[in-house]
């Protein structure tokens, strides 16, 4: 079965850090540019980041700039999002994504990061 | 303020038609291809349409996309109750070298 799954969310405190991951089956990883996506409680998407197949390209929001760091390991079908000086406004669901020439099309179900003290 | 522009809500009786528009610029829309997804409530995101106007498979034929120029629309003919979610589209910014989506429209299905 083609899906991805995200875990490593949580409570933190503001100023701390977070590592997610997003673990991929069903297809062949290091064929697909990957990206993450977060949504606020009752809010709308937000982009996050983005990876190319061989990290050769990455990108970043400019609200997450200089402070979430995104890699993969294409050996081990994952990827990573390292979350430092964690703010309230980052608090949402953290989506990993497959992308294709068009966007995003095959997410995962998410996980919750927490920023409160 | 997203860079996307959607209208915040719509709504229409079951079996009617609704469009759902998205504006944007040649930065995003005018030169990049446009996603449209959909969100039940609860629920992840999932394509609707890529690449402005296909169908990923098992998506019906009530779902429909189009773009013209800076602007992109959705189209749901057919409207069931099980519509009602939220619809984002998406694309590149090729000026902001980052990924964009729209602020969301939440359908009705009165």
């Amino acid at each position: 079965e083609v899906q991805l799954v995200e875990s490593g969310g949580g409570l933190v405190k503001p100023g701390g850090s977070l590592r997610l991951s997003c673990a991929a089956s069903g297809f062949t990883f290091s064929s697909y540019s990957m990206n993450w996506v977060r949504q606020a409680p009752g809010k709308g998407l937000e982009w996050v980041s983005s990876i190319s197949s061989s990290s050769s390209y990455i990108y970043y929001a400019d609200s997450v700039k200089g402070r979430f760091t995104i890699s993969r390991d294409n050996a081990k079908n994952s990827l990573y999002l390292q979350m430092n000086s964690l703010r309230a406004e980052d608090t949402a669901v953290y989506y990993c994504a497959r992308v294709t020439s068009s966007g995003p099309e095959l997410w995962g179900q998410g996980t919750m990061v927490t920023v409160s003290s | 303020q997203s860079v996307l522009t959607q209208p915040p809500s719509v709504s229409a009786a079951p079996g009617q038609k609704v469009t759902i528009s998205c504006s944007g610029s040649s930065s995003n829309i005018g030169n990049n291809y446009v996603s449209w997804y959909q969100q039940l409530p609860g629920t992840t995101p999932k394509l609707l349409i890529y690449e402005n106007n296909k169908r990923p498979s098992g998506i019906p034929d009530r779902f429909s996309g189009s773009k013209s120029g800076t602007s992109a629309t959705l189209g749901i003919t057919g409207l069931q109750t099980g519509d009602e979610a939220d619809y984002y589209c998406g694309t590149w910014d090729s000026s902001l070298s980052a990924g964009v989506f729209g602020g969301g429209t939440k359908l009705t299905v009165l």
